[in-house]
């Protein structure tokens, strides 16, 4: 099994639409995760962190099941905006190294 | 949050040669890190530079192939030496914030090695 595990996609959705992706991980001593966000031809860039009692900052929504071990993210009213690649970072217990998952990628159409 | 330049931003490069990418952060951090992405591929950690001690490689990785220096907490420069075309790829650097496990990349170095 891999450490973190995402489905690629695409997930192609119409503008408005709400679309959630989950994230799967192994090690259940993990303490930090987070959302980034990938442009085409772009660096990654933090989009948010994701917290035991989950976190939402506007339009996006992340939650966290320890027990079931993942985490996802739910972007509501998608804009065009919102295309791009979604990927999973998870940072096991007392280790400053983190693990990408592979992303999602996410397109949205008029 | 960090900012953090990368020179160069991109360069194509005979087989056999050497390049050198460098990265400057506009704050002192104590880890950085060194990625290669290929094309539509996530992100592979090459190596964990901390100033002052040598750089640690994940496995894959050798000293002798992407040799890293850290003089200060503001910079570091990751060489790729020997270039075949399977080294063509993007390179970026990040920092860790301190205390939160949040990283924050450089633009990357797009490299096309011919």
């Amino acid at each position: 099994r891999k450490e973190v595990e995402q489905d690629p996609g695409p997930f192609n959705v119409p503008e408005g639409a709400t679309v959630a992706f989950n994230c799967t991980y192994s090690n259940s001593a993990s303490q930090s995760f987070f959302w980034y966000r990938q442009d085409c031809r772009k660096e990654p860039k933090l989009l948010m962190s994701v917290y035991s009692s989950g976190n939402e900052d506007g339009r996006f929504t992340a939650q966290l099941n320890r027990a079931s071990q993942y985490i996802s993210l739910l972007i509501r009213d998608s804009k065009l905006s919102d295309s791009a690649t979604y990927l999973c970072v998870v940072n096991p217990g007392g280790s400053y190294i983190p693990t990408f998952g592979r992303g999602t990628s996410l397109i949205v159409h008029p | 949050s960090a900012v953090i330049s990368q020179k160069p931003s991109r360069d194509i490069c005979q087989r056999g040669t050497s390049l050198t990418i460098q990265c400057q952060v506009d704050s002192q951090v104590t880890m950085m890190f060194w990625y290669r992405q290929q094309p539509g591929q996530s992100l592979t950690l090459i190596a964990t530079a901390n100033q002052g001690s040598e750089a640690t490689y994940e496995s894959g990785f050798v000293i002798d192939k992407f040799p890293i220096s850290r003089p200060n907490l503001t910079f570091s420069t990751l060489t790729v030496s020997n270039m075949s075309p399977e080294d063509s790829s993007i390179y970026l650097c990040s920092v860790e914030v301190p205390g939160r496990y949040e990283q924050y990349f450089g633009p990357g170095t797009r490299l096309t090695v011919t």
